[in-house]
């Protein structure tokens, strides 16, 4: 199995702040790497796929970058909304696999 | 706008069958992508069940192959999980989605989802 590692797995940030957010790959998998935004009580929404493709309707603030094993997710301007749990996910083979997720909470 | 709802039995007893169903809206599951399952046990994180195609080939997580089906009904316009064998870490919030990958093979992304039914296996 291809295992995903996210860092940090929390943070704290202020509305304004720029927020960068890692996964890496136990193996290359390409650019087959998507973000999901999780909030409590809701499924997740996709943000990013094919690593940096944004998700039709997902603010401009969100982007993608990287190939290979490591990846990030950028949040440009951190807005009220964007606090949440982030989460990677591996499409290159199954069984398909997530990182374990980052939370960004209010500083 | 693909709307997915699964329906199922939010009470297992252990060693039963979990039995999930998922309603499709507004797209045919016969007319392409996968249609996948993802389970969420309490305060932890996403774990990939398996999936199957619109044309009915399966792709099971491993590490629950021997215990998973997963079928698709064309006609009416759902996709289901059977679950044997429950113990009480199968207890998490169970979501349905699409995997789209379109020009991707099977490389795709989940960019519709559920709203996730909560089964708790418990006596």
């Amino acid at each position: 199995d291809i295992q995903m590692t996210q860092s940090p797995s929390s943070l704290s940030a202020s509305v304004g702040d720029r927020v960068t957010i890692t996964c890496r790959a136990s193996q290359r998998i390409s650019n087959y790497l998507n973000w999901y935004q999780e909030k409590p009580g809701e499924a997740p929404k996709l943000l990013i796929y094919t690593a940096s493709s944004l998700q039709s309707g997902v603010p401009s603030r969100f982007s993608g970058s990287g190939s290979g094993t490591e990846f990030t997710l950028t949040i440009r301007s951190l807005q009220p909304e964007d606090f949440a749990t982030y989460y990677c996910q591996q499409s290159y083979n199954t069984p398909l696999t997530f990182g374990g997720g980052t939370k960004v909470e209010i500083k | 706008q693909v709307q997915l709802q699964e329906s199922g039995p939010g009470l297992v007893k252990p060693s039963e069958t979990l039995s999930l169903t998922c309603a499709v809206s507004d797209y045919s599951v016969g007319s392409g992508d996968f249609w996948d399952w993802i389970r969420q046990p309490p305060g932890k994180g996403l774990e990939w069940i398996g999936s199957i195609s619109h044309s009915g080939t399966t792709y099971y997580n491993p590490s629950l192959k021997s215990r998973v089906t997963i079928l698709l009904d064309t006609s009416k316009k759902h996709f289901s999980l059977n679950l044997r064998s429950v113990a009480a870490a199968d207890t998490a919030l169970y979501y349905c989605a699409r995997r789209h990958a379109p020009g991707l093979g099977d490389h795709g992304y989940f960019d519709y989802w559920g709203q996730g039914t909560l089964v708790t296996v418990s006596s």
